[in-house]
């Protein structure tokens, strides 16, 4: 089963716009992370949060994690054409993850237009 | 990239063959990964290994199997293609050396594996 869960499932902006994505998930964490898709390629890290830090910041993103409500938000600020892509958040439960395994999310389509 | 390659890239195949993937990275991590991504579903979990000749199995492990006989390859195997297991296979490496509190994983760029 899924362990993340996100909001919205399609989010669509102006460039220059500010863009929300939410991401809620169940079981107790280490870290958490966001990866970002371009469609047909691989999946790249963004950023990744752990879990007794509340925000963190990188160039235009900025993350926080509420592990008292177990959600996460990425904002993306300033949008740009090239942001269009999936964002998927995806965890790293504990206890008894030995192979650090990580659990995804099913992911956002943003789509951000000139 | 942390010089993760995946080969075939593309593949066409009918159901009942096997099939295998193969994983290859440059950088001697010892964490490997394979997930299967399908729409509606994210990114699953289907085994990885923690180290050579050491597999686990994942979330959607049943009709596929790993090998790993040398750090740097890691082979996916999927016994008798059925329908069900066209998707798009990424391989994944793991770096990190807190036991998990700051791990994170590289992609390899995928191969998408269609069955007949």
């Amino acid at each position: 089963s899924q362990q993340g869960e996100e909001d919205p499932q399609a989010l669509s902006i102006q460039e220059g716009e500010n863009a929300t994505m939410n991401c809620s998930y169940k079981t107790s964490i280490n870290n958490l992370q966001w990866y970002r898709q371009n469609s047909g390629r691989g999946l790249v890290h963004l950023i990744l949060i752990r879990s007794n830090e509340r925000e963190k910041h990188s160039g235009r993103l900025r993350v926080t994690l509420d592990t008292s409500k177990k959600s996460s938000s990425l904002l993306i600020t300033a949008s740009r054409a090239a942001d269009t892509a999936s964002y998927f958040c995806a965890t790293v439960p504990r206890p008894g993850n030995q192979g650090g395994k990580l659990i995804f999310g099913q992911g956002t389509e943003l789509s951000v237009k000139p | 990239d942390a010089g993760i390659t995946q080969s075939p890239r593309h593949k066409v195949t009918e159901t009942g063959t096997p099939v295998t993937l193969r994983c290859h990275q440059t950088e001697n991590h010892r964490y490997m990964y394979w997930y299967r991504q399908d729409p509606g579903h994210g990114l699953r979990l289907i085994h990885y290994s923690y180290g050579v000749k050491d597999t686990d199995k994942g979330e959607v492990s049943d009709g596929y199997s790993v090998s790993r006989s040398k750090t740097e390859d890691f082979l996916l195997t999927l016994e008798s293609a059925t329908s069900s297991q066209t998707s798009v296979y990424f391989c994944a490496i793991r770096t990190g050396t807190d036991a998990g509190l700051t791990d994170t994983q590289y992609f390899g760029p995928g191969t998408r594996l269609t069955v007949l």
